[in-house]
């Protein structure tokens, strides 16, 4: 079965500062799709971005941006110019590929990301 | 494009009373999903539709809770005998196609006494 792991509960960074957020998988498929979800205290899940396991380039996302190692089976989040609004609870997801009946979504426990003024 | 939306947004039972809930997805997404978020853990999947067929469940819907799409647009989710268990987020999602990003509803937060 396909885990996802997000081994720190909780992270902080300074306003303007850059931060990384973890993520390792487990998988037996070689395609299959990765994502970072944000979902803010009491509002809804949104995408942050998305990337296919056979693209090679990290997906970006205007300050958001991806370091997918595909043989580690890492899947990193890395935000740049953190902004008060930023602060919100992060999941990364993991997406099995198509055509394998693989429709729903393994996320990980999150990781609570506060941004310091 | 009005975004998946959920009713209600917050409920409160008592244990043994069933509770529904409803789900719209965005207009034209054939592909509907529901999963349940506990406090500090991340969504869990429970069931998926695909127009009006209910093509995959997981082993956490038990007998006492079931869904339906009666038309392919917007679903229900019942559960029945409500134990202090289910309480919990419950979150629909929807997606157009195959491989597409799954949009997600506010959820319906559930709280049973």
């Amino acid at each position: 079965a396909q885990t996802v792991t997000q081994s720190q509960p909780e992270m902080s960074v300074q306003e303007a500062e850059t931060v990384t957020l973890s993520c390792t998988y487990d998988t037996s498929e070689s395609d299959y799709y990765l994502f970072w979800y944000k979902q803010p205290p009491s509002r809804q899940m949104i995408l942050v971005i998305r990337q296919e396991a056979y693209k090679q380039q990290n997906a970006t996302e205007n300050r958001f941006s991806v370091n997918f190692q595909k043989a580690a089976k890492s899947f990193s989040l890395k935000i740049s110019d953190s902004q008060l609004g930023d602060a919100a609870m992060y999941f990364c997801a993991y997406r099995g590929p198509l055509g394998g009946g693989y429709q729903k979504v393994t996320f990980g426990t999150g990781t609570k990301l506060q941004v310091i003024p | 494009d009005t975004g998946v939306s959920q009713n209600p947004r917050h409920k409160i039972t008592k244990r043994g009373q069933n509770v529904t809930f409803r789900c719209d997805p965005i207009s034209e997404h054939n592909r509907l999903y529901w999963y349940r978020q506990t406090l500090g853990q991340g969504p869990e999947f429970l069931t998926y539709f695909q127009n009006e067929a209910q093509l995959e469940k997981s082993r956490l819907l038990s007998d006492r809770f079931s869904a339906e799409r009666p038309k392919g647009s917007f679903s229900t989710l019942e559960i029945q005998r409500t134990e202090q268990g289910d309480s919990a987020m419950y979150l629909c999602a929807s997606s157009l196609k195959p491989g597409e990003t799954q949009y997600f509803g506010p959820g319906t937060r559930l709280l049973v006494l």
